[in-house]
């Protein structure tokens, strides 16, 4: 059984540092892009980034790049969507999904809360 | 960057009846790289559909997916109490995927 667990909620302030984490299990990591979705609250979807594990290439939406950095150990099957400098407007609940780039984000982790606030 | 356009913003209907969502893009999808998701309040989407009209594992047939180019419909054929949420169309197939906006299927 295909399964991405993702790290607990986190409170942070603004200009902290935070890196969050996805767990996959019950499939080839390193054989599936893994994509990340931010959900702003009340708001819809949008499409951050993806990361292939084999080889830890990766692709940003231009929304996002230089914000944000996808990072992926093969040796854990875990992937990670990192923060230098966090702003109250990162405040959102933030998926994994396998999937992303020639396939859709087919399996789904439960979601990741970051609330940024002084 | 492709744009994805999806109407209406929301849709009122009653169970039974026959839901038809719109999601209008921009440029031609290559490939008909075009999926759906339903969202439920407090959980994570579930795909539904994928390369436009094919549906996802354990999907009921009461969901398919039609279209090509820019213009793409995902049909519901008769409601049920469960069907009522939210629905995001999604561009993969590149180096950058997009999302529409989405539209909320309510109850009437």
């Amino acid at each position: 059984e295909v399964q991405l667990v993702q790290s607990g909620a986190e409170v942070k302030k603004p200009g902290e540092s935070l890196k969050i984490s996805c767990k996959g299990s019950g499939y080839s990591f390193t054989s599936y892009w893994i994509g990340w979705v931010r959900q702003m609250p009340g708001k819809g979807l949008e499409w951050i980034g993806i990361i292939f594990p084999g080889d830890s290439d990766t692709r940003y939406s231009p929304s996002f790049q230089g914000q944000v950095t996808l990072s992926a150990d093969k040796s854990i099957t875990t992937a990670y969507l990192q923060w230098r400098s966090l702003k109250a407007s990162d405040s959102a609940v933030y998926y994994c999904a396998t999937g992303g780039y020639q396939l859709p984000f087919d399996y789904w982790g439960q979601g990741t809360l970051v609330t940024v606030s002084s | 960057e492709i744009v994805l356009t999806q109407s209406p913003g929301t849709l009122s209907l009653s169970p039974g009846e026959r839901a038809a969502l719109s999601c209008r893009a921009s440029q031609s999808v290559t490939a008909n790289y075009l999926a759906w998701y339903q969202q439920k309040p407090g959980q994570a989407p579930r795909l539904l559909i994928y390369g436009a009209s094919s549906r996802a594992t354990g999907i009921p047939d009461r969901f398919s997916g039609s279209g090509s180019g820019t213009d793409f419909t995902l049909t519901i054929s008769r409601l049920e109490p469960e069907d009522f949420a939210m629905y995001y169309c999604q561009r993969y197939g590149s180096s950058v995927g997009t999302f529409g906006q989405g539209t909320k299927l309510e109850i009437k």
